[in-house]
């Protein structure tokens, strides 16, 4: 099993850019969310799907938009990238029954 | 609100200590806590994961407790090892559609 896939790795934007995260998993977990961490700020949520046609929003959703047309994608797209959405996004899923969340590998995202 | 705390924010021990990492949460009624290690410049992996049914949980030189009723968790390494060196995240959900909320984490280093 390959878990949770993210692509791409690494990022490089200029502000006002947009650009779309990838997010895929295989374990047919109905729970997807993503995460972005920041130095001193931790791990904090950006938006989450609880299955397929289902979104809504975590701590930090400004500036993003996800969609989940199925079970096995989450992606996460900046519409018009700014500054202050330099940071590092994780992809995670779990089953809702057993609650173990799988982390992604991450992207690594700066915007000039 | 939940709140995650995990103090201190970096710890440095000799090889072959035993060791504990604390985390505390303000809302007991949590789902499970899960910890996981970080890797600098990677993604999470995840460790132990304790329902809330449980008291403990163990893996190889790992183990962790969990106390609802005081709000708080340990994760126990034995006989400690420079490999060991990373940094460890505490999360705890609430409720089985929530998010994960996170304490910002222990950097341990074990010196050889």
């Amino acid at each position: 099993n390959a878990g949770v896939t993210q692509t791409p790795k690494f990022q490089v934007l200029k502000t006002g850019q947009s650009m779309t995260l990838q997010c895929a998993q295989d374990m047919n977990h109905e729970y997807m969310s993503w995460y972005r961490q920041d130095p001193g700020m931790g791990l904090r949520l950006i938006h989450y799907s609880v299955g397929a046609g289902i979104t809504d929003q975590g701590e930090v959703p400004n500036g993003y938009n996800v969609s989940r047309s199925t079970t096995e994608d989450f992606p996460l797209r900046l519409l018009s990238a700014a500054p202050s959405q330099t940071s590092v996004y994780f992809c995670a899923s779990s089953y809702i029954s057993q609650g173990g969340y799988t982390f992604g590998s991450g992207t690594r995202l700066t915007v000039v | 609100k939940q709140e995650v705390t995990q103090i201190p924010a970096a710890l440095s021990v000799p090889e072959g200590e035993n060791l504990v990492l604390n985390c505390s949460f303000t809302d007991s009624a949590i789902y499970n806590l899960q910890w996981f290690r970080q890797d600098p410049g990677k993604g999470l992996t995840s460790l132990l994961l304790i329902q809330s049914s449980q008291r403990e949980q163990t893996s190889g030189r790992l183990n962790a407790s969990l106390d609802k009723s005081s709000g708080r968790s340990t994760l126990y390494i034995a006989a400690s090892q420079p490999g060991d060196s990373a940094t460890y995240l505490c999360a705890v959900r609430t409720g089985a559609n929530s998010k994960l909320t996170f304490g910002k984490g222990i950097t341990l280093s074990v010196r050889p």
